[in-house]
């Protein structure tokens, strides 16, 4: 069965650096996200990407974070200067169309602020 | 923003024993989707939920969208072990498919 694949699996930054979080979505799927979960709480949306653009992002997704789909392929996220907090997990994930295609997880990076 | 909370918030079971947990909702969705996530890994879909008063199953699993929309519950018989893990519910009020996350059950079976 077809998965989103993510790496790296675990990626160590220390503040104030750049990190970019790579995805895989499903090949045929259109609509991708990014979502992160803290250690212990739930799954939070960060944002949304459809043709080419986002089209929904939440108040955590502020101006440090961006989202690229460079190639017919790759999804990428992009921390510019990373802080304490933004140690998480971060799932990416991918659906076919609106409304009755559920979302697909990938195993999400582990992402460690230091 | 949308709220959704589950209940229990963690259980024990004993193997083989059935198990019942719901997720209440602030506001409507249009769809309701389950995830199981095991340590270390993304969520991974049990079952999706796209009508209001739908019951779908998927094996052992059993999940209903509520007549309100703003409920849904997922049943699991004759627990195994390998069912250990973190149940999540999700809804999609519409709109580009953005899903809000339950609080999550942790769920622990006693062999």
């Amino acid at each position: 069965e077809p998965e989103v694949t993510q790496t790296p699996s675990h990626q160590v930054t220390q503040m104030g650096q750049e990190v970019i979080l790579r995805c895989v979505p499903i090949s045929n799927h259109l609509y991708f996200y990014w979502y992160r979960q803290i250690l212990g709480q739930k799954v939070e949306f960060l944002v949304s990407f459809y043709n080419n653009e986002i089209s929904e992002k939440s108040e955590i997704f502020d101006d440090q974070f961006s989202v690229e789909r460079p190639d017919g392929s790759n999804f990428t996220l992009k921390i510019r200067s990373t802080k304490l907090e933004d140690s998480a997990m971060y799932f990416c994930a991918s659906s076919y169309r609106q409304g009755d295609s559920p979302l697909h997880f990938g195993n999400g990076t582990r992402l460690t602020v230091t | 923003g949308q709220q959704l909370n589950q209940s229990p918030q963690s259980m024990f079971i004993q193997e083989g024993e059935d198990v019942s947990m719901n997720c209440t909702s602030s506001s409507i969705f249009n769809t309701w989707l389950w995830y199981k996530q095991d340590p270390g890994e993304g969520p991974v879909l049990l079952i999706a939920l796209y009508k209001a008063g739908e019951l779908t199953s998927n094996g052992r699993l059993t999940a209903q969208f509520g007549i309100t929309r703003k409920d849904s519950f997922l049943n699991i018989s004759a627990s195994i072990p390998s069912d250990v893990g973190i149940y999540f519910c999700a809804g999609n009020s519409g709109g580009y498919q953005k899903v809000t996350f339950g609080t999550g059950t942790k769920l622990q079976v006693i062999p």
